[in-house]
């Protein structure tokens, strides 16, 4: 159980175009999900906390324009990186709240590999 | 602010020796603490948590940790590596109110056959 997908695993893009990742909780419904971004070989920075039916909440530093966050069911979130830079290419991990054993834990995607050329 | 160190990027052993991965955190009340493991470009999978009671905890794949509040530790052990365990360690802390995940560097474990 608690299965987080990601949509696309991998995709490359041109610079100025936007892209599109999906995240979806396959087996539980999860109202609160987040958005993470890794550049190589460093650790997962929080981009934003996606609540269904409400706005997302984006961290300190994280453009909001830039990176829509949608959250339109309890299964689904996406977020679109619009005008794509360079700057942007970075592997996306997703992650869904379900209510555990010990309290809410955190089910991770297994990530989108994003490279804008 | 909340925050979670983990002193070695790197580490290397042997297959079958013992393992030990350090995380140190900063969090003014009681943490809850987890360790994950992130394989090759691929999501991040629980290892184990310490939410309250007893400071060792078991997890998956034979490793275990244990929570020190002296030393503001959750060190991450197992008695004997396989191969199979060459991956990317993260420690975290949950923060924010209790929903936010705060991670430390990672430690990047490699297995010498």
């Amino acid at each position: 159980g608690a299965v987080v997908s990601q949509h696309p695993s991998w995709v490359i893009c041109k610079s100025g175009t936007s892209v599109k990742i999906e995240c979806r909780s396959l087996d539980f419904q999860a109202t609160t999900m987040f958005w993470y971004r890794q550049f190589p070989k460093q650790s997962l920075m929080l981009m934003a906390t996606s609540n269904e039916g409400s706005k997302a909440t984006y961290e300190q530093g994280v453009e909001k324009d830039k990176f829509l966050i949608n959250h339109a069911s309890l299964t689904l979130s996406t977020l679109t990186v619009t005008s794509a830079h360079p700057e942007d290419s970075s592997f996306y991990i997703c992650s869904a709240t379900a209510l555990g054993q010990g309290g809410y834990e955190q089910y991770f995607g297994p990530g989108t590999r994003l490279t804008v050329t | 602010a909340q925050s979670v160190t983990q002193p070695d990027i790197h580490i290397t052993v042997s297959e079958g020796a013992s393992l030990e991965l350090r995380c140190n955190y900063s969090y003014g009340a009681t943490p809850y603490l987890f360790w994950y493991v992130q394989s090759p470009g691929q999501g991040l999978q629980l290892l184990l948590k310490y939410f309250s009671g007893d400071t060792l905890v078991q997890g998956i794949k034979g490793f275990e940790a244990e929570f020190k509040r002296s030393q503001s530790s959750f060190n991450l052990r197992k008695p004997s590596v396989h191969w199979s365990d060459a991956a990317e360690y993260f420690c975290a802390v949950l923060t924010g109110g209790g929903n936010k995940l705060t991670f430390g560097t990672g430690t990047q474990l490699k297995v010498e056959l």
